[in-house]
């Protein structure tokens, strides 16, 4: 099975800044990566799919990058209303394993 | 527009069963593999289980496999899980999500708003 690890668990930001949330994979694997985003009480929802690519109607500030063993997810200019909890998953093999998830709060 | 409802989630004493049911609309639901993902409360997301367009092809968490079964009906656009000898570590939200079209191992992009399943003596 494929394990996934995020970092950090915990993320301090303010709105503007420039922020990076990385997920490792136990096995390397091409791009069958997706990152969802959470919030309390919310069923989680797609930002990006196949690593990098942009999920319809979501704010160009999400990009994704990375393949191999490490997954990037960048948000350019953190707004109020991204202040929730990210998490990684990889589809390349089943079981398709989520990361334990990166609570980005507000400073 | 894409709507997936779940039913079926309530309190449940360990060894006991549920079936959990979601209603798929505004897409061609036949097209799609369909997927069971789970949260117990105030922990993150656990994927538990996939089922192929056409139904012929599943995958299980190896933590649920024997105990669950993930099936679908196209010609009612439902999706079941039927949870057998069930633990309180099966207690979470279990949100039914839709998968690729033709695909079984996809990213997940609609989800339910989920159904609580609570396992407790």
């Amino acid at each position: 099975d494929i394990q996934m690890t995020q970092s950090p668990s915990i993320l301090s930001a303010s709105v503007g800044d420039r922020v990076t949330l990385t997920c490792r994979a136990s096995q390397s694997f091409s791009k069958w990566l997706a990152w969802y985003q959470q919030k309390p009480g919310k069923a989680p929802n797609l930002l990006i799919y196949m690593a990098s690519t942009l999920q319809s109607g979501v704010p160009s500030r999400f990009s994704g990058s990375g393949s191999g063993t490490e997954f990037t997810l960048t948000i350019s200019s953190l707004q109020p209303d991204d202040f929730a909890t990210y998490y990684c998953q990889q589809y390349k093999s089943f079981p398709c394993s989520f990361g334990q998830g990166t609570k980005l709060e507000i400073k | 527009q894409v709507q997936l409802v779940e039913s079926g989630g309530g309190v449940v004493q360990p060894g006991g069963s549920l079936r959990l049911s979601c209603a798929a609309s505004g897409f061609t639901f036949s097209s799609y593999g369909m997927h069971w993902v789970r949260q117990a409360p105030g922990k993150g997301l656990e994927w538990v289980t996939v089922i192929s367009y056409d139904g012929n092809d599943q995958n299980y968490v190896d933590s649920v496999r024997g105990r669950f079964t993930i099936s679908r009906d196209n010609s009612k656009n439902k999706l079941y899980l039927q949870m057998n000898s069930l633990k309180v570590e099966d207690t979470a939200v279990y949100y039914c999500v839709r998968g690729g079209r033709y695909q079984l191992e996809s990213a997940v992009d609609y989800w339910g708003q989920g159904t609580l399943v609570t396992v407790s003596p």
